[in-house]
């Protein structure tokens, strides 16, 4: 069973919308959230993250939303730009001992100009 | 500040054959880990390291797999007697115990024919 579920599993956006990518997981225990972004023949690379504490974060154009009664959160990509078109992964850990991260499946953004 | 760097990048073998991967983390980090990222999928953590100790290596795939990192910086995945099926891209990460952010190394993908 997927611990952290990602939808949609793809996007295409035109420039200058709203991305809105979903994200739900199951063990309550878990308390961080990073999204990562990752283009083809890289790794990962760590976007934005929140802990269960907050509700919201937001690094310029992109927002984390968390409701941790529904163990939901969305990450908006405001003023989406071509350069922003890549796979988004959210992820989910508890910080105790450092644990690894448990990822989604992906979300594939396309934004067309 | 130098990022996570991997080595080879890319690697093509038999069914059988040997592998080694090598990771040289961030200066200064203390947590290394190793993930698996099969094609169009998530990372999906193999083991982890603080220093030199294995913290969990219970998601091994098998005991094909075996990881060391003798002097607590840079870190060596090895499988024996690849199959098929191992192929992915290999991916290390590391962060500083204290914090929360995991950094990724830009993979190294495996292909078993």
């Amino acid at each position: 069973q997927q611990q952290v579920r990602q939808s949609p599993q793809s996007l295409t956006v035109w420039e200058g919308e709203t991305a809105i990518l979903n994200c739900s997981y199951e063990d309550s225990t878990f308390n961080y959230f990073p999204w990562y972004q990752q283009f083809p023949g890289e790794g990962p690379a760590l976007l934005i993250s929140i802990s269960s504490v907050s509700d919201k974060k937001e690094d310029g154009r992109f927002t984390i939303f968390f409701n941790k009664r529904e163990k939901k959160l969305s990450l908006h990509i405001t003023d989406s730009q071509p350069g922003d078109s890549a796979t988004y992964f959210c992820a989910a850990s508890r910080d105790n001992y450092a644990q690894g991260l448990t990822f989604g499946l992906g979300t594939r953004v396309s934004v067309f100009p | 500040e130098a990022g996570v760097t991997q080595s080879p990048r890319y690697a093509v073998l038999q069914e059988g054959q040997a592998v080694s991967f090598w990771c040289d983390p961030i200066s200064g980090h203390d947590t290394l880990y190793w993930y698996q990222q099969p094609r169009d999928q998530g990372p999906q953590l193999l083991v982890y390291f603080r220093d030199e100790a294995v913290i969990d290596n219970s998601q091994l795939p098998s005991d094909r797999f075996s990881a060391v990192r003798p002097k607590g910086t840079n870190s060596t995945l090895k499988i024996q007697s690849a199959k098929q099926g191992d192929t992915a891209t290999y991916l290390c990460a590391s962060r500083d115990w204290g914090l929360y952010e995991q950094y990724f190394g830009p993979g190294t993908r495996l292909t078993v024919l």
